[in-house]
């Protein structure tokens, strides 16, 4: 079974400057999570869908990022514009059955950016 | 605001060496903890999940208890590899909630 696939691995950008990531969850998972873990600190959901819908964007920065997830497949995650504090690695993950106590979440190999 | 905490921040050992980290979490409405491996350049891979006070898990050399009462749960490796050498993720999961990450143990085993 293919895991959880992310492009790209790495990206350097400048500052205000506008990025995209991309995620490719494991077929027949409908839930898609993004998460951003910043460098000393554990991962922090930025958004969660189910198939087509958001769950959970309470995080989100809706002022710089946006997320999409239009066929209930695959998902991009962009920023604009860039901010230093916006170097981190993005995680992108899916699940089953989210609901559920035992739901296992399995996660891509992240999108390292580093924001100059 | 919900903290998860997890300690020691890093740890050194030899190869042989058994060792031991910890993951505190609030006690009120538990619904999961999760314990994640994470190796550089990798994706963090899912090594336990778990749901009722009292559980204990055990995968290879690696086991995990859990105690929701008090609101903590141990990880252990037996006999440390260089293999083993990666960041030991928990995160915790409240009833309707999401997960919520500690910010890890990196361990580093030496031949």
């Amino acid at each position: 079974e293919a895991g959880v696939a992310q492009s790209p691995r790495y990206k350097i950008i400048e500052k205000r400057q506008s990025v995209a990531f991309w995620c490719n969850p494991i077929s027949g998972h409908a839930t898609l999570y993004w998460y951003q873990q910043i460098l000393g600190q554990g991962p922090k959901l930025l958004i969660q869908f189910q198939n087509n819908g958001v769950v959970d964007d309470s995080q989100l920065p809706k002022d710089r990022f946006s997320a999409e997830r239009l066929k209930g497949v695959d998902s991009t995650l962009k920023i604009q514009p860039a901010k230093l504090e916006d170097s981190a690695v993005y995680l992108c993950a899916s699940s089953t059955r989210w609901a559920d106590s035992t739901d296992t979440q399995y996660f891509g190999p992240g999108t390292r950016l580093t924001v100059l | 605001i919900l903290n998860v905490e997890q300690s020691p921040q890093s740890l050194h050992v030899q190869e042989g060496d058994s060792t031991n980290f910890t993951c505190s979490f609030p006690s009120s409405n538990f619904y999961a903890l999760h314990w994640y491996r994470w190796e550089t350049a990798k994706s963090p891979e899912a090594l336990f999940v778990m749901t009722l006070n009292g559980d204990e898990k055990k995968k290879g050399r690696i086991s995990a208890t859990l105690n929701t009462k008090e609101g903590y749960s141990y990880l252990y490796i037996k006999g440390s590899q260089p293999e083993d050498s990666a960041t030991y993720l928990c995160a915790f999961r409240r009833i309707g909630g999401k997960l919520i990450f500690g910010q890890g143990t990196e361990l580093s085993v030496k031949p």
